[in-house]
């Protein structure tokens, strides 16, 4: 099947500071989805981006479907954005099952 | 906003018990999903339906099983817990997902003693 990858697997951070997490993924995807899980363990949809760019306030993400990685982009960070960042993809006839990455921990310090 | 809602958020169970994790959701949507999650790990799909009646194993087996008598309704059931079933169970679902988003619900956190 096909495999995520991503990076850095640990982030530390001071507040204000930007930072770029990195999926790469192993086949062509038709589905490219990012999610945050929260300390509390609920996973929230950032973007559903299989190609282009997206933003939303503070973050934005692109996917370079023909080179097979997406980025996060977060700006000036704040100690709200801690927690597992993770990319998930899906190809093919099997779009409908996402693979997930392991993910990037991001800690914002104060 | 999401409306995908689990329960038990959390439950501490003693092994050879038999027990339910329910998820519901009320968008309609045809297609969902448990995942398990290990803490500190990636998310591992055990369970899907595409719809009413249909129900597929995912890439991660699972001695769990799962039904989808009604579309807004996916219960995963343990008929006897054991230690190894120890795990995050987080359940999701999509209009489709090939052209939409993933929505997750809260997460059952399941301790078995």
């Amino acid at each position: 099947g096909i495999q995520v990858e991503q990076s850095p697997p640990d982030l530390i951070l001071q507040e204000g500071a930007n930072s770029t997490l990195r999926c790469n993924f192993s086949d062509s995807v038709n589905n490219l989805q990012w999610f945050h899980q929260n300390p509390w363990g609920q996973l929230i949809n950032l973007f559903y981006i299989p190609s282009g760019t997206k933003q939303n306030g503070r973050l934005s993400a692109t996917t370079v479907a023909t080179e097979r990685y997406s980025l996060l982009y977060i700006s000036s960070s704040q100690t709200t954005d801690s927690g597992v960042y993770f990319c998930a993809v899906g190809s093919g006839g099997s779009n409908y099952k996402l693979t997930f990455g392991k993910g990037t921990l991001l800690t914002v310090n104060p | 906003e999401a409306d995908i809602y689990q329960t038990p958020r959390y439950l501490v169970i003693g092994t050879g018990k038999k027990i339910t994790l329910e998820c519901s959701q009320t968008m309609g949507h045809d297609k969902m999903y448990w995942y398990q999650q290990d803490p500190g790990m990636e998310l591992h799909l055990i369970h899907y339906s595409y719809g009413v009646n249909s129900t597929e194993k995912g890439d991660l087996s699972s001695e769990s099983t799962v039904s989808r008598i009604r579309t807004e309704h996916f219960p995963l059931t343990l008929e006897s817990a054991r230690p190894s079933h120890t795990s995050q169970y987080l359940c999701a679902s999509a209009q489709a997902v090939n052209t939409g988003e993933l929505f997750f619900g809260e997460g059952s956190r399941l301790t078995v003693l």
